[in-house]
Order: structure tokens, then sequence, then C-alpha cells
């Protein structure tokens, strides 16, 4: 049972080049989330998806796009980094259900950098 | 959801209890306290959440006043491992709100010392 697993585990862009992040869960959940962390900062939600088929903004939406290509798989797109999107990118799954327990389940995280 | 207030860090002697703090104010009544810690800029970690009843699990207890403006996390035992940032999230936990998303703040930065 590999839970949340996310790849790549790092990566470097230039200014410009473009890159998907993908995650890939097998808890059988319907809820999966991007988030972004920058350094010394919490997490800030990027896009989440409640059931497979539906996509909606978190509170940093700008500069990304999201594929919720079936309900394993939920992906990040970086269409034009830019040096401000240099984060750690952090997946997340949750069941909601019926639940309520709905804790969250998070992957190791994509350590990006754009130069 | 309800935004909350931790103290940006605290320190814990090795094999003590540490007790972190957190002040909700402004929770409703469907809210839910939910606590997660993150050890060295890993994926977040579940550790407990609670409503309105005191909880325990095996990895540590939860206390939420009776009014359930403020909670405490307590590591009964804390161990060096136990070195991390600790958030406290409240949000409402129904089946049906989208995403059920998580709303991360400062959180506490714990170091158990020797």
């Amino acid at each position: 049972n590999a839970g949340v697993t996310q790849t790549p585990k790092f990566q470097v862009l230039k200014t410009g080049q473009s890159m998907t992040l993908q995650c890939a869960q097998d808890m059988n959940h319907n809820s999966m989330y991007w988030y972004r962390q920058d350094p010394g900062m919490g997490l800030r939600l990027i896009y989440y998806s409640a059931s497979e088929g539906t996509t909606d903004k978190g509170e940093v939406p700008n500069g990304y796009n999201v594929s919720r290509l079936n309900k394993r798989e939920f992906s990040l797109r970086l269409e034009s980094a830019a040096p401000s999107q240099t984060s750690v990118y952090f997946c997340a799954s949750s069941d909601n259900r019926g639940s309520l327990r709905a804790e969250a389940f998070f992957g190791q995280g994509t350590r990006l950098t754009v130069v | 959801d309800a935004k909350t207030t931790q103290p940006p860090s605290m320190d814990c002697a090795e094999g003590r209890a540490a007790n972190l703090p957190c002040n909700h104010s402004t929770i409703s009544g469907n809210e839910y306290v939910y606590w997660y810690r993150q050890i060295h800029s890993q994926g977040p970690q579940y550790i407990i959440h609670g409503l309105k009843n005191n909880e325990t699990n095996e990895m540590a207890s939860l206390i939420i006043t009776e009014d359930r403006k403020s909670s405490t996390l307590i590591l009964p035992h804390a161990t060096l491992r136990d070195t991390a940032v600790y958030y406290c999230i409240v949000r409402v936990s129904t089946p049906r709100r989208a995403g059920n998303m998580l709303t991360f703040g400062g959180g506490t930065r714990l170091m158990v010392k020797p």
C-alpha cells in the first residue's frame, strides 16, 4: 500500500518551460488536492478535486492547471514556469463519502526550482 | 472556516509531556478541530481530530475547552522524533462539503531537546 505517490521528487526548470507534476493514490479516495509550500510558510491550496470529473480553484491557482485523469490520478501542470513558482508541491487525498474521520493523506512532495 | 492562532515555537524536554495550545475563538458549532504535523519538510501527517469531547489515540490527546474556543494537543512523552511543525486546523467535516480541504496557518514549531 503506497498511499499517495508523487513524481518527480525533484525538478529544476528554466523560466518559461512547462512541466506536469504527477500524483496517484491507491486508497480509493474520492477527493484529491494540490498544495504548495514556500520556505518557512504553511501549505496553500492550489486546486482540488472533490470527486472524479470535478476540479475547483483553491487559494493560489494562477499559473497552474489540473487534470483529474481518473479516480487515482490528479496532475498539476505549469504551462510557463516562473521563478515565483519555486516551491515544494504536495499532493493529498481524502475520502469524504461518509467518514467523519476524513483525514487527508499527503505525498512526500516535489521540490521544484525555477531558474 | 474559523481562523486559528498558535504560538510560533515551543521547546520541550525529551520524555516530558508537550502541550501545544491553539485558539479558535470564532469556531462554529459544526466545525471540527484537526491537528497535523510536518516533520522536516515531509508531507503533513494527520494526528487527531475532535468536535467537543476530548479525544485520545495512539499518538496524542486532544483537549477541547467547554466553550470550544481553544484546544490543546498533548504528546504525553515527547521524543526527539516528535520535533516538527504542528498545525491546528478548524473546518467543517461533512461528507457533502466540496473537497473538505484543509487551510494551513503557520503552525507551532516544536523542538524536543535531550
